[in-house]
């Protein structure tokens, strides 16, 4: 049973665009999500997170949007880069998980120039 | 400020043998988790570290056993090996007394079972 789920494994986008990245989540008891980057032959990123309490949080290029009654949170890339090409994973966490990270299976972004 | 290290960076085992990877946290992080990462997955959690002790464990076998050390580093441990424990072993590192607070990567260890 996946509780955390990315539904699109890649997704391409020119350079300068704004890069949407979606993830949908089953266990309503989560309450802190977060979303790292990994490029390949290193560990994962963390980018940016967002607790439950609050519905979005920005920083720099990056915004995560939380909505929790459709149980779904988004990444905004904007503006898009080349350097932002790689692997986008969320994860979530709290209530009966505790502390575990809970991830999803990723998306892998391309940004092309 | 050093992140997260973890040794080796790669290994090959055979079936059946024991393995025992290694992993330092960042400086001023006090608890450490475990994660296994197969080929086209996201990681999935082994189990957390926090006062030399297991807070939390995933849904992995007996086989998968670790230890935390008191100057926090900590050691995760791998029975008689399967072909199927072929994956990027992922240590990160986090402030155990807080919660919602991110959890910080080291680069893995890739064990590979022949």
């Amino acid at each position: 049973d996946q509780q955390v789920k990315q539904n699109s494994p890649s997704l391409s986008v020119q350079e300068g665009r704004i890069s949407i990245l979606n993830c949908d989540y089953t266990n309503s008891m989560f309450d802190y999500f977060l979303w790292y980057k990994k490029y390949p032959a290193e560990g994962p990123t963390f980018l940016i997170s967002i607790s439950s309490i609050k519905d979005k949080n920005e920083d720099g290029r990056f915004t995560v949007f939380l909505n929790k009654s459709a149980k779904h949170l988004s990444l905004h890339i904007v503006p898009s880069q080349p350097g932002d090409s790689a692997v986008y994973f969320c994860a979530a966490s709290g209530g009966n998980a505790g502390n575990m990270l809970t991830f999803g299976g990723g998306t892998r972004l391309m940004v092309k120039p | 400020d050093a992140g997260v290290t973890q040794s080796p960076t790669h290994l090959i085992k055979t079936r059946g043998q024991q393995v025992t990877l290694r992993c330092s946290p960042k400086s001023g992080h006090d608890t450490v988790s475990w994660y296994q990462q197969a080929l086209g997955q996201g990681p999935q959690f082994i189990f957390q570290y926090y006062e030399e002790e297991e807070r939390q464990r995933g849904n992995f076998p007996d086989r998968f056993s670790g230890h935390q050390f008191p100057n926090y580093s900590s050691e995760l441990n791998v029975n008689a090996l399967l072909l199927g424990d072929s994956a990027l072993y992922l240590c990160a590192s986090s402030l155990g007394g807080s919660f919602n607070q991110p959890q910080h990567f080291g680069d893995g260890t890739r064990l590979s079972i022949l």
